[in-house]
């Protein structure tokens, strides 16, 4: 599969533990915010989302913060296993004056999970 | 549902050669967006359109580029003439808008495109 980028942080976890990956976001009037996963060889495949009128949200095993106050966003995966190692997107949607919306994607963390 | 669906999903040519990409949206999405991914510049919005209507192509890097959207079900990326910092993989995402914000993209495997 494809790189996604040599110099791309990393998280190594042991299988079992609790993952967490940290976003900033740039733009104070992003009102949506979405986390995806990306494999090696295969797109980029959607995780969660979040409203910016929310601070937290839950899905299975995965748990999405957000913190306006200081543009921060983060992905707690519960009990990580192998198969959630991949490269971690976070990406911000603003609304703009025009009617249209741009999603702005982060440059992404690579989680490792030992087993 | 197929999902996204993009072909070729591997591009090898030849520097100034034509490359064109091909992508089919999920059925019922409004919006199509192609992005191109690398290395260095990771995940870049290139174009995206709205009901086959191209709404902005402000990521597109050169006259080089031209997309297009016949129709609902089809969008072509078209690399005239292809150059070696072209090659990338890229991909299209197919989105539909919901009530309020909740236009959640989901993407297509991806065209490996390699210019020799």
């Amino acid at each position: 599969g494809e790189s996604v980028g040599l110099h791309l942080p990393t998280l190594s976890v042991q299988e079992g533990d609790n993952s967490i990956i940290n976003c900033a976001y740039s733009n104070s009037a992003s009102d949506y915010f979405i986390w995806y996963k990306q494999e090696s060889g295969k797109g980029p495949q959607f995780i969660i989302d979040i409203r910016s009128n929310m601070d937290k949200r839950q899905g299975q095993r995965v748990t999405v913060l957000l913190n306006k106050t200081v543009k921060h966003l983060s992905l707690q995966i519960a009990a990580t296993q192998p198969g959630d190692s991949a490269v971690y997107f976070c990406a911000e949607n603003i609304s703009l004056d025009t009617g249209r919306r741009a999603l702005t994607f982060g440059s992404g963390t690579r989680l490792q999970v030992q087993p | 549902d197929a999902g996204v669906i993009q072909s070729p999903r591997h591009e090898v040519t030849e520097m100034g050669q034509e490359v064109t990409l091909r992508c089919k949206p999920i059925s019922g999405h409004d919006y199509l967006f192609w992005y191109r991914q690398t290395m260095m510049r990771g995940l870049e919005l290139l174009i995206y359109f709205n009901n086959n209507v191209p709404i902005d192509d402000s990521g597109m890097p050169e006259d080089r580029f031209s997309a297009k959207m016949p129709n609902a079900s089809f969008s072509t990326l078209k690399i005239q003439p292809s150059e070696p910092r072209d090659s990338a993989v890229y991909f299209c995402a197919s989105s539909r808008e919901g009530e309020g914000l909740t236009d959640t993209q989901y993407f297509g495997p991806g065209t490996r495109l390699t210019v020799l």
